[in-house]
């Protein structure tokens, strides 16, 4: 399995509204990512786990907050958010424990999430 | 920091013509750079990598590209461009962090492909 596995592929949501996002992947990778895309637009970091723990958080609003249960899941909770967030939300995965910095990121298909 | 800049937003070619896409790098240290592909409504995959161990790099899907540390570029390039190519390419690099924080991928503002029969 070489996959990363992202559910839903698509949501809508009101901006008092409270939903999460999923992300699986079963290689066995100890780092996982979250991205958001803009149309038209290269993928920004957000955040990044590695080991389960929370390594970088890209000064990323509030109202998005990630979360890591276990090593194969990535879910990432949205609350109260605004139009301007609607975007593709690319979860990724890499193997490396530690620094490897050439390591690929294997991405998902991605949440395509629009703020009404 | 480290970044990439990829010159034309737009290329298109004619099927069985080359396909270059341009990448430049910023970096006052040896890079660690890639080129991804995205095909509409899809996340990203892997072309290839630099790992230094070879200035040219061969990648999936025929593509290849080469590093020239004089000109700090990374050009993708495939000698005939085939319908299928058509999507978006980024070329990406990855910060060197030091100790034990992950390296940022940092992406280009992509290349849309357009391949014509």
């Amino acid at each position: 399995d070489t996959e990363v596995t992202q559910t839903p592929k698509h949501l809508v949501m009101g901006m008092t509204n409270k939903k999460s996002l999923k992300c699986e992947q079963h290689m066995g990778h100890r780092a996982m990512y979250w991205y958001k895309q803009k149309a038209k637009k290269p993928p920004e970091l957000m955040f990044v786990y590695s080991y389960e723990k929370l390594s970088i958080n890209e000064s990323v609003p509030s109202r998005f907050s990630p979360e890591c249960p276990n090593s194969s899941l990535l879910n990432l909770h949205l609350h109260a958010l605004q139009p301007e967030d609607s975007a593709l939300y690319l979860c990724a995965s890499s193997q490396e424990g530690t620094v490897t910095t050439n390591e690929k990121l294997f991405f998902g298909s991605g949440t395509q999430l629009s703020v009404l | 920091a480290q970044s990439v800049t990829q010159l034309g937003s737009h290329v298109s070619v004619s099927e069985g013509a080359l396909v270059l896409l341009r990448c430049n790098y910023s970096s006052s240290v040896p890079p660690y750079l890639f080129w991804y592909v995205q095909y509409p409504n899809q996340g990203l995959q892997l072309l290839l990598k630099y790992t230094s161990a070879a200035t040219l790099v061969k990648g999936i899907n025929g593509f290849e590209a080469e590093f020239k540390k004089s000109e700090t570029s990374f050009h993708l390039t495939k000698p005939s461009a085939h319908m299928s190519d058509a999507a978006e390419y980024f070329c990406a690099v990855r910060q060197y962090a030091g100790g034990t924080s992950y390296g940022k991928l940092t992406f280009g503002q992509g290349t849309i492909l357009t391949v014509h029969p």
